[in-house]
């Protein structure tokens, strides 16, 4: 019974690559958010996907960052041009897909990639 | 704009006695408040919630209050052991939304 996973768990970049993070929901669960913590700051919100459709992409940066989740395989997150402000934790967390009507139910996280950009 | 706040980056705590760690909002319409603990390289762990028709909700050690006059929660860990040692991090959603806000956290010590 896997939880969320996320791959590679380290990742190193030189300004101006481009970085995928991969991210794999708990069994059942077709609902992906994102989240980014940089250092000494708390997790901050980035984008919310279910299944080839985004919901709520209103912390992506407006540039060099998108995101999917395809019908098939796991949601990628992609910064292209990587600069150093980049460099952070970035978490994803899934939920299943009737987690609005059951309202309070937590999201479950991963351990993270985090990111370094050199 | 820092709509979830958590003012003691740091707390250390005697094994055995009570950890009190505390979380600021803003936002008014929050209506479910969640705590998460953090170890190093490791994701968030969900810990305890509370929604905003409570004002208490306990789960073992733990305990989550909840003050909406004054906008402010605050986790209660007794008694604290020293795996307890971890970043908390309180966080808020609104209207049971997926979008979690989240506080800078607090690193808690307990010392043997």
């Amino acid at each position: 019974n896997a939880g969320v996973m996320q791959n590679p768990r380290h990742l190193v970049r030189r300004r101006g690559q481009e970085a995928r993070l991969r991210c794999s929901p708990m069994k059942g669960h077709s609902h992906v958010y994102w989240y980014r913590q940089l250092p000494e700051e708390g997790l901050k919100f980035m984008v919310y996907l279910q299944k080839e459709n985004i919901i709520d992409e209103s912390g992506m940066p407006k540039e060099r960052f998108s995101a999917e989740f395809p019908k098939e395989g796991p949601s990628i997150l992609r910064i292209q041009q990587v600069v150093r402000g980049d460099s952070a934790a970035y978490f994803c967390a899934s939920s299943p897909p009737d987690r609005m009507a059951i309202a309070g139910t937590p999201l479950h996280f991963g351990n993270g990639t985090r990111l370094t950009v050199t | 704009d820092q709509q979830v706040k958590q003012n003691s980056p740091s707390l250390s705590v005697q094994e055995g006695r009570i950890s009190i760690l505390n979380c600021d909002y803003t936002n008014s319409m929050f209506d479910y408040f969640l705590w998460y603990k953090k170890y190093p390289a490791e994701g968030p762990t969900f810990l305890i919630s509370i929604s905003s028709i409570k004002d208490k909700n306990e789960d073992g050690r733990f305990t989550v209050f909840l003050n909406k006059s004054a906008k402010h929660l605050s986790l209660h860990i007794v008694p604290s052991q020293p795996g307890d040692s971890a970043v908390y991090f309180c966080a808020a959603s609104e209207g049971g939304a997926q979008k979690l806000v989240f506080g800078q956290g607090t690193r808690l010590t307990i010392n043997p």
